[in-house]
């Protein structure tokens, strides 16, 4: 089954910890993206990436931290440096960007949440 | 940036078809308009995108007025599975590819 993978469906953050939250894609796709969702609300795009070894910051980049090491991969990674991290992260892939005609594909997500 | 407008919230019967509005005056030429839903607590699933003629898949089809400021989906055959929230994206150009997600229409399909 070719998809999206995200992994773990929670998690928990204690105080002052960093956490790592996983995005796989075996849809050969180049480009990876990170958005959080908050209650109600509609996506915000966090980081992207259109190729290995390269990402670029969106909208609300800090406190946070990705790689793109391998095509199907980007993690995601939460410093303690987010003050507000409890939320709904999304990971979406594309066969490219930059372009008109690129359809993004989501994960089922992670929901992060601090004790 | 193009900003959409969509309403609140809206109710459909089940098997009549839902026609959900998107409103997108300022859209620029070359920005296409993409449709997405999402079922409380998952991903959110692509349903349809166009640029000026009308498209149909599977899923929906898709109304684009001449002008190009605004748009219908229409879910022909409403089932209690589709009842989501609904958005519709104006996909920005050589931007990352960055899908702005507003605050979408809650459709509800009722038995």
């Amino acid at each position: 089954d070719g998809g999206i993978t995200q992994s773990p469906k929670y998690l928990f953050r204690k105080e002052g910890q960093n956490v790592t939250l996983s995005c796989e894609q075996n849809l050969n796709h180049d480009a990876m993206y990170w958005y959080r969702q908050d209650p109600g609300q509609g996506l915000r795009l966090i980081y992207y990436s259109q190729i290995v070894n390269d990402f670029q910051k969106g909208d609300i980049a800090e406190g946070y931290s990705v790689s793109r090491e391998k095509k199907e991969s980007f993690p995601l990674t939460v410093t303690s440096a987010q003050k507000n991290p409890t939320a709904f992260y999304l990971c979406a892939s594309s066969i490219r960007t930059g372009g008109v005609k690129e359809t993004q594909y989501f994960g089922p997500g992670t929901r992060l949440l601090v004790l | 940036d193009a900003k959409t407008t969509q309403p609140t919230s809206m109710d459909c019967a089940e098997g009549r078809a839902a026609n959900l509005p998107c409103n997108h005056s300022t859209i620029s030429g070359n920005e296409y308009v993409y449709w997405y839903r999402q079922i409380h607590s998952q991903g959110p699933q692509y349903i349809i995108h166009g640029l000026k003629n009308n498209e149909t898949n599977e899923m929906a089809s898709l109304i684009i007025t001449e002008d190009r400021k605004s748009s219908t989906l229409i879910l022909p055959h409403a089932t209690l599975r589709d009842t989501a929230v609904y958005y519709c994206i104006v996909v920005i150009y050589n931007q990352g590819g960055k899908l702005i997600f507003g605050q979408g229409t809650e459709l509800s399909v009722k038995p």
